[in-house]
């Protein structure tokens, strides 16, 4: 089974909306990590946002907010007033425990493109 | 700070040959991890490791060997390049507190002919 799934493969939003980028996970860790990059065409991968599972509020950065539905397995992405330098791929990943490894599995990336 | 620091930038090699991806942070973090990129997909995990002297496999380790002297370097190695191995590779490291973040290199595009 995927670890980690981003079912949309391209997305557009106009300038100044809101964007919502989705993420689903599967693990049977009670302690994992979830994580948001950032990838323009230039092609460095920018970290945006890191939410723990046992975090009791959603983790926010800036115009980044990780909407994290634990009982659903998901960590979708909100991108507020979106502005056209956000247009990239954006890659969902998950840390599983430090204890059993620390493994990291990455999504196949949402392609976001900012309409101006 | 220099962050994470990875060279070549480019290289290509002919199938057989071997060669070592060089990676280097100066953040003091114990973890790093070396990753590929084939085109149009996430990254997937070669290798990683918890400190100097500690490795381990990820979901990809096959055709790879790493070692870990320092904290501070983390190469990769190929060994018997094959076409397959065509990627774009990234180093990062990892910083556990006060909150996990991963810091990645600027990547080295690799093409075996």
């Amino acid at each position: 089974a995927q670890k980690i799934t981003q079912t949309q493969p391209g997305m557009f939003v106009q300038e100044k909306e809101a964007v919502t980028l989705d993420c689903t996970y599967d693990t049977s860790d009670p302690s994992y990590g979830l994580f948001w990059y950032k990838q323009p065409s230039s092609g460095e991968m920018i970290f945006l946002i890191y939410q723990g599972s046992y975090d009791q509020q959603n983790a926010t950065e800036g115009r980044y907010s990780l909407n994290f539905q634990k009982a659903r397995k998901s960590a979708n992405l909100v991108i507020s007033a979106s502005q056209l330098g956000d247009s990239a791929m954006y890659f969902c990943a998950m840390r599983e425990p430090l204890y059993t490894g620390n493994q990291f599995y990455f999504g196949t990336g949402t392609s976001l493109t900012v309409i101006p | 700070n220099a962050g994470v620091t990875q060279t070549p930038k480019f290289r290509i090699l002919k199938i057989g040959q071997s060669m070592t991806l060089q990676c280097t942070q100066d953040m003091n973090h114990n973890y790093m991890y070396w990753y590929r990129q084939d085109p149009g997909m996430g990254l997937k995990l070669i290798y990683y490791s918890v400190g100097a002297g500690i490795t381990d496999k990820g979901e990809v380790p096959n055709g790879y060997n790493v070692s870990r002297s320092t904290t501070e370097d983390f190469p990769l190695r190929l060994e018997l390049a094959a076409p397959s191995q065509t990627s774009v590779y990234f180093c990062a490291s990892h910083r556990q507190s006060p909150q996990e973040t991963q810091y990645f290199g600027p990547g080295t595009r690799l093409l075996v002919l």
